[in-house]
């Protein structure tokens, strides 16, 4: 089964600009869910969508949206960069039916997105 | 909120034994424990889960004691491909955005 797909891998962008991540889950999972990694916050959730609904949010600013389409493929936006939002996004997938953190429905990771903003 | 500590650095030897814990002292009862291995640049990748007591699979043990207030990750044999740095998280499904908690992790460096 190929894994989670995430494109494209590095991105640079200019303050003020937009941009947009795509996200391929593993063929079957309807959960996808985004994350923003950096060396002084770690890791913190994004959002969550399944069945192109989002099912959870976390505390971010209403410039990050995102959305799932009906073959669970995902893309993030992020509109106004700003320098601070320079980060590696990741992107996971997993069966979750029930909600986010299901047992025996680990997230599946992909590589990320790596995006400088200058 | 099931809010996660760990020690942020271990340093191990090739071909000992690492076990890295992890508290949670406000886990919930429908919660259960799962660690995750991330190498850089990379997305983290699911190891083991479990519940309570012991669960084993091919690449690592989980230690879950009866209060279920920490749990320790097990790697038998440690190699240098095991650097990584190791993430524990706790939820259930009714762990909603605000409790999704990675924390900082724990950065192995195995040394020759």
């Amino acid at each position: 089964k190929a894994g989670v797909t995430q494109t494209p891998r590095y991105l640079i962008k200019t303050r003020g600009q937009q941009v947009t991540l795509s996200c391929s889950p593993i063929s079957g999972h309807r959960s996808v869910s985004w994350y923003q990694q950096t060396p002084g916050q770690g890791l913190q959730f994004l959002f969550e969508y399944f069945s192109e609904t989002q099912r959870n949010k976390g505390n971010f600013p209403g410039r990050f949206s995102g959305r799932q389409f009906s073959n669970s493929r995902s893309e993030m936006n992020v509109s106004t960069l700003e320098l601070g939002d320079s980060a590696l996004y990741l992107c996971a997938s997993s069966l979750a039916d029930g909600g986010l953190f299901s047992y025996n429905s680990p997230l599946h990771f992909g590589n990320g997105t790596r995006l400088t903003v200058t | 909120l099931a809010k996660t500590t760990q020690p942020i650095s271990m340093d191990s030897y090739e071909g000992q034994e690492v076990n890295i814990t992890c508290s949670h002292n406000n886990i919930a009862t429908n919660d259960y424990i799962t660690w995750y291995q991330q190498f850089p640049s990379q997305g983290p990748r699911f190891i083991i889960q479990g519940y309570k007591t012991k669960v084993t699979n091919e690449v690592a043990s989980l230690f879950i004691p009866a209060d279920r207030k920490s749990s320790t990750l097990s790697l038998p044999r440690v190699s240098l491909s095991d650097t990584a740095v190791y993430y524990c998280l706790v939820g259930s499904q009714q762990t909603g955005a605000n409790n999704l908690f990675f924390g900082t992790g724990t950065r192995l460096t195995v040394i020759p």
